[in-house]
């Protein structure tokens, strides 16, 4: 069971959007720590999509968002591709467990 | 452009130590802007941080995993390990290497290929 809840799977067709949520509590992202999101495709390393909640790296399309409220976070993904097709983790830090933790992942699946 | 690279054995037996290494390129690990940290990914299921060191030596460790868990940092070699006892068959997992940016939020913007390790007699 992982401290941050996300949905097993979403999806979408191609050119749709698709919201990907990551819920937590008062020790983590309730508490004010960043929320940072990774797209992950199988057999690779994992890849920086959204680093402090909103913020996207160099090389990351703007057709990936992410905000935050209260105890939870977003990802955002507009104009759907198929190449985006993949598993999706949000991070942050709980204070209770003095370090990082994940979400258990969401798989995106274009149709 | 900053590579990590994890090396050690793919395969443990139960109640042995589990060793692995990574080696950085591209960045130095005294330079004090990240901190390097171990990541593992069971087969379908999802990440799990293991811990992460400081170029001071200053560790943290996941609760779940703390009484087995030991990274150390050899700058010299610009290598971080990860050394895991009693392991059984549960730890069994791809382990990544990853550098966490403080200038980025603390995220983990770098990582390794990762190595898969199996538990097994």
């Amino acid at each position: 069971q992982s401290v941050l809840t996300q949905p097993p799977s979403v999806s979408g067709a191609p050119g749709q959007r698709v919201t990907l949520s990551c819920t937590g509590s008062s020790s983590n992202i309730g508490a004010g720590f960043d929320v940072h999101w990774y797209q992950h495709l199988p057999g690779t390393a994992p890849k920086l999509l959204i680093y402090g909640n909103t913020n996207r790296p160099s090389g990351v399309p703007d057709r990936f968002s992410g905000s935050k409220s209260g105890t939870s976070a977003s990802l955002a993904i507009t104009g759907l591709q198929a190449e985006d097709e993949a598993d999706y983790y949000c991070q942050s830090y709980d204070s209770s467990l003095s370090g990082s933790v994940f979400g258990g992942g969401t798989k995106v699946t274009v149709l | 452009q900053v590579q990590l690279e994890e090396s050690g054995p793919g395969l443990v037996k139960p109640s042995q130590t589990l060793s692995l290494t990574c080696t950085v390129s591209g960045d130095s690990i005294s330079s004090g802007n990240s901190y390097w940290s171990w990541i593992r990914q069971p087969a379908g299921k999802g990440l799990e941080w293991i811990g992460r060191i400081y170029t001071t030596g200053s560790t943290n460790y996941n609760p779940s995993l703390k009484s087995r868990v030991t990274i150390s940092v050899d700058t010299s070699k610009n290598q971080f390990s990860l050394k895991l006892s009693s392991v059984t068959a549960a730890d069994t997992a791809v382990y990544y290497c990853a550098r966490q940016k403080i200038q980025l939020w603390l995220s983990n913007d770098s990582w390794g290929q990762g190595i898969l390790v199996t538990v097994s007699s």
